[in-house]
């Protein structure tokens, strides 16, 4: 079963609107949400995290949003901008060494946003 | 600085063949991970090290597979008697340190093909 789940595969957006990427998770125990970007033949980069402790982390162009309650988060890209057309994914981790391991990733299936000129 | 390398990047290999992957971590991170990704998946967990510690391998999904990681430095994926399903992207990451905040850092992956 997915502990982690983006359920939008794709999103296209038009250059400076707001991009919302969602992203669902089921395990309690997760404490720390990231965000990571991919381009096509690249590894995935880092975009943004998020402590459970938080609701809100804003870096420049990008904030992302927890709501613990209803195990949900979401990324807003504002304005967003073609360059910004990559795969987004969501991924969780347990610090507390749930499962037997310590800071692996739990990753969504990602969400391919494209930014239209 | 440089970052995490892999090689080779692609590889194609006929079923039943042996394969090994490689990876090259930052300088200085002590702990690297391994996923895969197949078509239209997300990121599946393989197997981590820690330093010197025994390494996880609860995410790797058959004795077929197997890591190593020489002087706490480079690590070598190994998949023998290579099936179809193995057709992935695999994906190495390094961090400074588990558990932290932190951030891990991908190479560009190994795209295998199993004919």
């Amino acid at each position: 079963d997915q502990q982690v789940k983006q359920n939008s595969p794709s999103l296209s957006v038009q250059e400076g609107r707001i991009s919302i990427l969602n992203c669902d998770y089921t395990n309690s125990m997760f404490d720390y949400f990231l965000w990571y970007k991919k381009y096509p033949a690249e590894g995935p980069t880092f975009l943004i995290s998020i402590s459970s402790i938080k609701d809100k982390n804003e870096d420049g162009r990008f904030t992302v949003f927890l709501n613990k309650s209803a195990k949900h988060l979401s990324l807003h890209i504002v304005p967003s901008q073609p360059g910004d057309s990559a795969v987004y994914f969501c991924a969780a981790r347990n610090t507390l060494n749930y499962g037997g391991s310590q800071g692996n990733l739990i990753f969504g299936k990602g969400t391919k946003l494209s930014v239209k000129p | 600085g440089a970052g995490v390398s892999q090689s080779p990047s692609n590889k194609v290999t006929e079923k039943g063949k042996d394969v090994e992957l490689r990876c090259d971590p930052i300088s200085g991170h002590t702990a690297l991970y391994w996923y895969r990704q197949s078509l239209g998946q997300g990121l599946e967990f393989l197997i981590y090290f820690q330093g010197n510690s025994a390494p996880d391998k609860s995410g790797l999904p058959s004795d077929r597979f197997s890591a190593e990681r020489t002087g706490g430095s480079v690590s070598t994926l190994t998949i023998q008697r290579t099936q179809q399903e193995d057709s992935a992207v695999y994906l190495c990451a390094s961090s400074l340190a588990p558990g932290t905040a932190y951030e891990q850092y991908f190479g560009p992956g190994t795209r295998l093909t199993v004919t």
